[in-house]
């Protein structure tokens, strides 16, 4: 059974800072992960996927990398912004082409301090 | 183009109760999921379909159902609601089922309060 662990579960920051979010997951028999983010009380928004043959993913200032082999996905944040402040939350999808099937971490929350 | 709808946004129902949520993909999508969201359990897978047939349900009773029409659109039902069900239910929109390069799409939820 597929369990997503992130860390931190919380994290402070003064805008500017480069940041690191990081996901851990046991079963590495994935299809691929996405990064989604949430603000209070609202829908999750995509942010990148990443297949399982890639290592890395960029839009912007965000990067997500994959490590399949050891269970590990990161997303770094470049230049924070207040606007950055939300709910952070990796969802690998399991093997196989039957389902689209996501599993989700408990999340980071993320606060930029102006 | 239009992104993943949800309707209604906020119910309250009480014990007892049945509700019905609906959920209309991205134009093109045929891929339908459906999400629970607590406090406590964070989020939870509880069923997708595509080209109407249910092909994946989670772990949730059979009070829990729904059902995917010819246009795509997804509607899921509780019935004998419980304090319990109180949650923001969440719909993912998709391309097709599989492929590794299968973005998902989340609506902004329905907020189910059960008094």
């Amino acid at each position: 059974k597929q369990e997503v662990t992130q860390i931190p579960a919380a994290l402070s920051v003064p805008e500017g800072e480069n940041l690191v979010l990081n996901c851990s997951f046991t079963d590495s028999a994935i299809y691929n992960l996405q990064w989604f983010r949430q603000d209070p009380g609202k829908g999750l928004t995509s942010l990148l996927l990443i297949q399982s043959s890639q290592r890395e993913q960029t839009s912007g200032r965000l990067n997500a990398s994959l490590d399949k082999s050891s269970g590990r996905s990161t997303l770094y944040i470049a230049a924070s912004q207040p606007g950055d402040s939300a709910t952070y939350l990796c969802a690998p999808r399991q093997g196989g082409g039957a389902t689209n099937k996501l599993i989700f971490g408990t999340g980071t929350l993320l606060a930029v301090q102006p | 183009k239009a992104g993943v709808t949800q309707t209604p946004r906020y119910l309250i129902k009480t014990r007892g109760q049945q509700v019905t949520l609906s959920c209309s993909p991205i134009s093109g999508h045929r891929s339908v999921s459906w999400y629970q969201q607590t406090p406590g359990q964070g989020l939870q897978f509880l069923f997708e379909y595509f080209s109407e047939t249910q092909r994946n349900k989670g772990n949730f009773p059979g009070r829990f159902s729904g059902r995917q029409f010819s246009n795509s659109r997804s509607e899921m039902n509780v019935s004998t609601l419980e304090l319990g069900d109180s949650a923001l239910y969440l719909c993912a929109s998709s391309l097709r089922q599989g492929a590794t390069n299968n973005e998902q799409f989340f609506g902004p939820g329905t907020r189910l309060t059960v008094l």
